[in-house]
């Protein structure tokens, strides 16, 4: 079945320690999510890619980057994970503007 | 940014009840909202998709209104059963991009 998918389902890292999350799509969808959501708030927009044109959230932080080396796959990687990153990181992809999205079923990430 | 509210956080139902849920957001700079279903341990998986203004959609026993001059959405759920137990997301999306702004969900609990 077409469908996100998102590795690992959970990761711990240490403070400080580069950690790199990934999510693959054979929706062949134009649009990529990265959302981080902490508990009880709202999934949060980090960035998105429409095809290769990347879109940083002006309040997302420098310690998170994506890469998008093709239309199937996209990464985050945290650079210094802090305590305060610790969350669940959620994929999504969209077609095109008119669409839904179709998450992955994210990554909760733990910060020791 | 679009600052998008739900409401209530949480809500506890016996099955067979009917029971609605609020998701309000800013009129101005809005293209479409979006509600979704997050069952735990799976992911969010996309509702309905409205972008007109008193946009009615219905999903078998669930259906969900749109009012964009005043800047709210109904979801409503007819004859809850257990299977209904879920967070309920709403996302706005404003009308400049691709980028999506989330309420925090309502979690509702349906009891056998």
């Amino acid at each position: 079945d077409a469908m996100v998918i998102q590795n690992p389902r959970y990761q711990v890292t240490q403070f400080g320690k580069p950690v790199t999350l990934s999510c693959s799509q054979t929706l062949n969808h134009n649009v990529m999510y990265w959302y981080q959501q902490k508990s009880s708030q709202a999934p949060k927009l980090l960035f998105h890619y429409y095809d290769k044109d990347f879109n940083n959230e002006a309040d997302t932080p420098d310690n998170f980057q994506s890469r998008r080396p093709n239309t199937s796959f996209c990464f985050l990687d945290i650079r210094s994970p802090g305590l305060g990153d610790a969350a669940m990181y959620l994929c999504a992809t969209r077609r095109d503007s008119y669409n839904e999205q179709f998450f992955g079923p994210g990554t909760r990430l733990t910060v020791l | 940014i679009l600052n998008v509210e739900q409401s209530p956080q949480s809500l506890h139902v016996q099955e067979g009840d009917s029971t609605n849920f609020t998701c309000s957001f800013p009129s101005s700079n809005f293209y479409a909202l979006h509600w979704y279903r997050w069952e735990t341990a799976k992911s969010p998986e996309a509702l309905f998709v409205m972008t007109l203004n008193g946009d009615e959609k219905k999903k078998g026993r669930i259906s969900a209104t749109l009012n964009t001059k005043e800047g709210y959405s109904y979801l409503y759920i007819k004859g809850s059963q257990p299977e209904d137990s879920a967070t309920y997301l709403c996302a706005a999306l404003e009308d400049t991009g691709n980028q999506f702004y989330f309420g925090t969900g309502t979690s509702l609990t349906v009891i056998p």
